[in-house]
């Protein structure tokens, strides 16, 4: 079965500090990855989405950028937080399926805080 | 443009009552739309999605939703509420032009009270 994997679950940063979150995918291969912020009291707002290694779309601009080293590594990263950095981080995947139809199976999230 | 519109911000209802999540939404391309659970400080699961097959879809824990195109509707409802079903639930909406472009409710938080 597959599994996904975010660390770590929280993270409390000063202001101007670097970030970096991780996520994991298991039991699967070329899985499409996402990345995306809950403010508090607010839906979630897609920022990042993969479809391959090394292969990054934005969806906002921002302060945040995305990696994927890996097939199934997928890493956030800031090189100086703000205090709006600030939330719930859901790092997701779905088996590609070239469609809208994709389940987005999500992770157990990180939450920061930023000082 | 597409949007989501959870329509009720917060629900309350008593054990063993009826429970109905509204969702309206705007998409001038047919969508896949969907329904995720959240539970306090926990990821998102999926409970059941529409992608242009049956209109009235059966998800987990006894929900369902029926898709509505005349209304642009996508309620959610389960004929008698558990304890177990205090959470978030957000409604979410994927046009289907290509892409991965996909647009959350802000979120509908449901009580229940014994």
């Amino acid at each position: 079965s597959q599994t996904i994997h975010q660390w770590p679950a929280t993270l409390v940063q000063p202001v101007g500090s670097p970030l970096s979150l991780e996520c994991t995918v298991e039991g699967t291969s070329n899985p499409n990855l996402y990345w995306y912020r809950q403010a508090a009291g607010r839906g979630l707002q897609l920022l990042f989405y993969s479809v391959g290694i090394g292969q990054i779309s934005s969806e906002v601009p921002q302060n945040l950028s995305a990696s994927r080293p890996q097939d199934r590594q997928f890493i956030l990263s800031s090189k100086k937080l703000l205090l709006s950095d600030s939330g719930f981080y859901l790092c997701a995947w779905s088996v590609p399926s070239g469609g809208p139809a994709e389940t987005q199976y999500f992770g157990p999230g990180t939450r920061l805080l930023v000082l | 443009a597409q949007s989501v519109t959870q329509l009720d911000s917060h629900v309350s209802v008593s054990e063993g009552t009826p429970v109905l999540l509204r969702c309206n939404y705007s998409s001038s391309y047919s969508p896949s739309l969907f329904w995720y659970v959240q539970h306090p400080n926990k990821g998102l699961q999926l409970l059941l999605k529409y992608t242009s097959a049956a209109t009235l879809v059966k998800g987990i824990n006894g929900f369902e939703a029926e898709f509505k195109k005349s209304e642009t509707s996508f309620h959610l409802t389960k004929p008698s509420a558990h304890m177990s079903d205090a959470a978030e639930y957000f409604c979410v909406v994927r046009p289907n032009t290509g892409g991965f472009k996909t647009i959350f409710g802000a979120g509908t938080r449901l009580f229940v009270k014994a």
